[in-house]
């Protein structure tokens, strides 16, 4: 069955610097987007991607924050210069019409 | 701006027993999504409803979406320790952007 996929499993930086985290969606999806989790906190959603553009964008979406589909097949999000708070759980999810959303194992992002 | 409430916060639950969880939400749903997600792990989708009065099953996990398209309800059956994890709830807006409630811990004792 297919599925969404991501890497790295866990990411540990230093405060400042820039992670990549990757994402391959299903391969005939058109809608992506990307969530985090908080420890202890809930799901919230940060941006969603279809047709080669932003769809929708969070409040916690700013300026260090952007995303990319540089290929067919994979969709990144980038944090240019991280900070302590963003440490969560971070989601991948792609869907075929933009209704059921599948989602990624997620990445462990940890700042120190 | 539109809240949803998962009642109870956690259950503990004797293996084979049947149990309801609910997702209230503060208007009207249009779309009400289920997943479950393991401690530290991705979400899995298990259903979504659309119709006030739709109810869906899959293998003993059953959802229904009220007539008023305010609150729903996951009922599983003869509850195994597979089912144990946490229950979440989400809404869809513009841009098919999906908000959660805080979800609900089940675990099932053997």
């Amino acid at each position: 069955e297919p599925e969404v996929t991501q890497t790295p499993s866990h990411q540990v930086t230093q405060m400042g610097q820039e992670v990549i985290l990757r994402c391959v969606p299903i391969s005939n999806h058109l809608y992506f987007y990307w969530y985090r989790q908080i420890l202890g906190q809930k799901v919230e959603f940060l941006v969603s991607f279809y047709n080669n553009e932003i769809s929708e964008k969070s409040e916690i979406f700013d300026d260090q924050f952007s995303v990319e589909r540089p290929d067919g097949s994979n969709f990144t999000l980038k944090i240019r210069s991280t900070k302590l708070e963003d440490s969560a759980m971070y989601f991948c999810a792609s869907s075929d019409r933009g209704v059921e959303q599948f989602f990624g194992p997620g990445t462990r992002l940890t700042v120190l | 701006s539109q809240e949803l409430e998962q009642s109870p916060q956690s259950l503990i639950v004797q293996e084979g027993k049947n149990l309801t969880i609910n997702c209230t939400s503060s208007k009207t749903l249009y779309g009400l999504y289920w997943y479950k997600q393991k401690y530290g792990e991705g979400l899995i989708f298990l259903m979504m409803l659309q119709k006030g009065g739709e109810e869906k099953s899959h293998e003993k996990i059953t959802a229904k979406l009220d007539e008023k398209k305010q609150q729903s309800s996951l009922h599983i059956t003869a509850s195994q320790p597979s089912h144990a994890g946490i229950y979440l709830c989400g809404y869809t807006g513009a841009n098919s952007k999906l908000t959660f409630g805080k979800g609900i811990t089940l675990s099932v004792r053997p």
